[in-house]
């Protein structure tokens, strides 16, 4: 079955630095990464999603990028401010698993003022 | 729409005890997941359905855990009996499966606790 494996478990940048989050994948059917955000006693919440059939996508200060080669894809924070200090999961779905997400085990961003 | 609902919010009690947690998904959605988070495991998928058929329950850690979807608006995730390390935080989340990517959204979860 799929395995996402995710680095690093966890980051410290000061705040206006770039946050780059790591995720790797096994199963090269694998087709929908989504990006999870989870503020402490909070539920994860979406906040960016890339297909297999796309190899980067921007919103505002967020962008994640695919290579389906290499069954990596990464999330980039710029221009980082002391509210996204938060936990970050990545996740995969294969093609016919009908939504079933496998998760990384989450990487835990502190952005320092 | 108020988004995916559980009860209760927390849940403390003592081993041995039976608990049930409880979710309503988004109005329309057709998949259902629960899930559970620890420090040391992560988030933890533990059963999904769609069209409140389970689909896959192998997540489900013994056969102390059982869920069920009467119909589509309503599920449980019962433990009996319950013990110490059966304390997590319990989300479900739903989905509207169509095409690639399904965007799950979470409920609030249920932070159990079991003494």
């Amino acid at each position: 079955g799929e395995n996402v494996e995710q680095h690093p478990s966890t980051l410290s940048v000061q705040e206006g630095d770039s946050a780059v989050i790591k995720c790797t994948y096994s199963d090269s059917a694998s087709n929908y990464f989504p990006w999870y955000k989870q503020e402490l006693g909070k539920r994860p919440q979406l906040i960016i999603d890339i297909r297999s059939n796309v190899g980067e996508k921007k919103d505002q200060r967020i962008a994640v990028t695919l290579n389906k080669t290499a069954k990596h894809f990464s999330l980039h924070i710029t221009e980082t401010q002391p509210e996204d200090s938060a936990v970050y999961f990545c996740a995969a779905s294969r093609r016919g698993s009908q939504g079933n997400l496998i998760f990384g085990k989450g990487t835990k961003l502190s952005v320092k003022p | 729409d108020a988004g995916v609902i559980q009860s209760p919010r927390h849940e403390v009690t003592e081993m041995g005890q039976e608990v049930t947690l409880r979710c309503k998904p988004i109005s329309g959605h057709n998949s259902l997941f629960w899930y559970r988070q620890t420090m040391m495991r992560g988030l933890e998928l533990l059963i999904y359905f769609n069209n409140n058929v389970p689909i896959d329950d192998s997540g489900m850690p013994e056969d102390r855990f059982s869920a069920k979807m009467p119909n589509a608006s309503f599920s449980t995730l019962k433990i009996q009996p319950s013990e110490p390390r059966d304390s997590a935080v319990y989300f479900c989340a739903s989905s509207l499966r169509q095409g690639i990517g399904n965007t799950q959204y979470f409920g609030p979860g249920t932070r159990l606790t079991v003494l």
